[in-house]
């Protein structure tokens, strides 16, 4: 089965804080993308990070960075240092076997980010 | 700058009617754009995939009929809601894909059906 996992549904953090999201993910296929979305109230889409399966070195830009490993079919999302602005329903998306026929982006449910100041 | 637009970003129709919505790839030829449902609180759901010059492919359980799709150019699809009741109101999402990895999203229309 071809799955994406959120399990946190909410978090709340104060400003400043450190905040980790987590994602596991299900596939059979050996090749695959792994994608961050931010999603804020106005609803767009905000591309944060795409990261292929053959890659699992760790990504750090500014505030946030990525944790990818494969063992644990995991794709964690940190914010360092977290703001306002950061409030946002955060979206990890798996991209299945994109060397051969193209799958679809499976969505996990999302993560709400709460950050009060 | 934005890849994908949609229009409108928001609508309210009256039970029964129809309402269209347009997806277009602004920079870019698409052969491909996707169309996506996200009822409030919930995860984006695929609804179907449209091909340029061709019929949609539409996922289970999303009815052809209901949700018409039209991909007349390489920069242009549209979703047309039929006879819209008020459990379609929903926010509707377009998407294009330029390569293998490359998608990126309109930035929806809120449909609310009265």
């Amino acid at each position: 089965a071809q799955k994406v996992t959120q399990a946190q549904t909410e978090i709340s953090v104060v400003e400043k804080e450190d905040v980790t999201l987590d994602c596991v993910y299900e596939t059979r296929d050996t090749t695959y993308y792994l994608f961050w979305y931010k999603q804020p109230p106005s609803g767009e889409l905000v591309f944060l990070i795409r990261r292929n399966s053959f890659d699992e070195q760790n990504e750090i830009s500014g505030r946030y960075s990525w944790n990818f490993q494969k063992s644990t079919s995991s794709f964690n999302f940190t914010i360092t240092a977290s703001q306002v602005v950061d409030s946002a329903v955060y979206f990890c998306a798996l991209l299945p076997n994109y060397g051969g026929s193209q799958g679809n982006l499976i969505f996990g449910k999302g993560t709400k980010l709460s950050v009060k100041p | 700058g934005a890849v994908v637009s949609q229009h409108p970003s928001r609508v309210i129709c009256k039970s029964g009617t129809s309402v269209k919505i347009e997806c277009r790839s602004l920079d870019f030829q698409a052969t491909t754009m996707f169309w996506y449902r996200q009822f409030p609180k919930k995860s984006l759901m695929l609804m179907a995939t449209s091909n340029e010059g061709s019929k949609a492919t539409y996922e289970q359980g999303v009815e052809k009929d209901k949700f018409l799709i039209n991909h007349a150019s390489l920069t242009l699809s549209t979703l047309t809601v039929t006879s819209a009741h008020p459990e379609d109101s929903s926010f509707y999402i377009c998407s294009v894909r330029l390569a293998a990895y490359e998608q990126y999203f309109g930035p929806g229309t809120r449909l609310t059906v009265t």
